[in-house]
């Protein structure tokens, strides 16, 4: 199958700094990336979906000046968290969806976000 | 109002035995997918099997099996001969195409322990 990579892996900032997390699609093309959020124990929450070459479109009571999203090519999305605050702590996955055949989404392992 | 609903937050299963993971789906879209994820501990999130709502026959994928129900609107996970790797995270998902854009809407979870 198709893989997804995700860097950080894991990552601790301090309260008041923005951290960026990358997310690639390494063996395919992807136009449309998206962004979930699990909390601890929790399900995951679909935050914006991200299409290569225009503007995220979020979820309702999502920031979209705290969480941006850049999805400068087809195989590159990122999210980055500004001005991180203790309850943005959380672990983000990203995917990425196959458009030539399957539309299937293939997730990444998650980065892990602490903010102290 | 949710989607997707698991009922079991947690399971017990004996090694060897067989486990069904309950999931009921609301939608009144009458194409759809219906995906079954794996969630160990270190977080990344394993496709198991997929059901779309057109498919006549239920999805199988090794000792995953799909019991899909379309009248009640149920798409339970069956894992026959159980693992102690099983022991996971287990999440429903639905698609509805093509107005969400292919995102995912999860269920809650549940939490699957195979015991020796």
């Amino acid at each position: 199958g198709a893989v997804v990579s995700q860097h950080p892996s894991w990552v601790i900032c301090k309260s008041g700094t923005s951290v960026k997390i990358e997310c690639r699609s390494l063996d395919f093309q992807a136009t449309t990336m998206f962004w979930y959020r699990q909390f601890p124990k929790q399900s995951l929450m679909l935050m914006a979906t991200s299409n290569e070459g225009s503007k995220a479109t979020y979820e309702q009571g999502v920031e979209k000046d705290k969480f941006l999203i850049n999805h400068a090519s087809l195989t590159l999305s990122t999210l980055t968290v500004t001005s991180a605050h203790p309850e943005d702590s959380s672990f983000y996955i990203c995917s990425a969806l196959e458009t030539s055949g399957t539309y299937e989404q293939y997730f990444g392992p998650g980065t892990r976000l602490t903010v102290t | 109002a949710q989607k997707i609903t698991q009922t079991q937050p947690g399971m017990f299963v004996q090694e060897k035995e067989a486990v069904t993971l309950d999931c009921t789906y609301d939608t009144s879209d009458p194409s759809y997918g219906l995906f079954w994820y794996k969630q160990p501990s270190s977080g990344e999130m394993i496709f198991l099997i997929y059901q779309g709502s057109y498919d006549q026959q239920n999805a199988t994928e090794g000792r995953y099996s799909l019991n899909f129900q379309k009248a009640r609107k149920s798409a339970n996970l069956v894992i026959s001969a159980s693992q102690l790797g099983d022991s996971a995270m287990y999440f429903c998902a639905m698609r509805e195409k093509p107005y969400s854009g292919y995102a995912l809407n999860f269920g809650k979870g549940t939490s699957l322990l195979v015991t020796p």
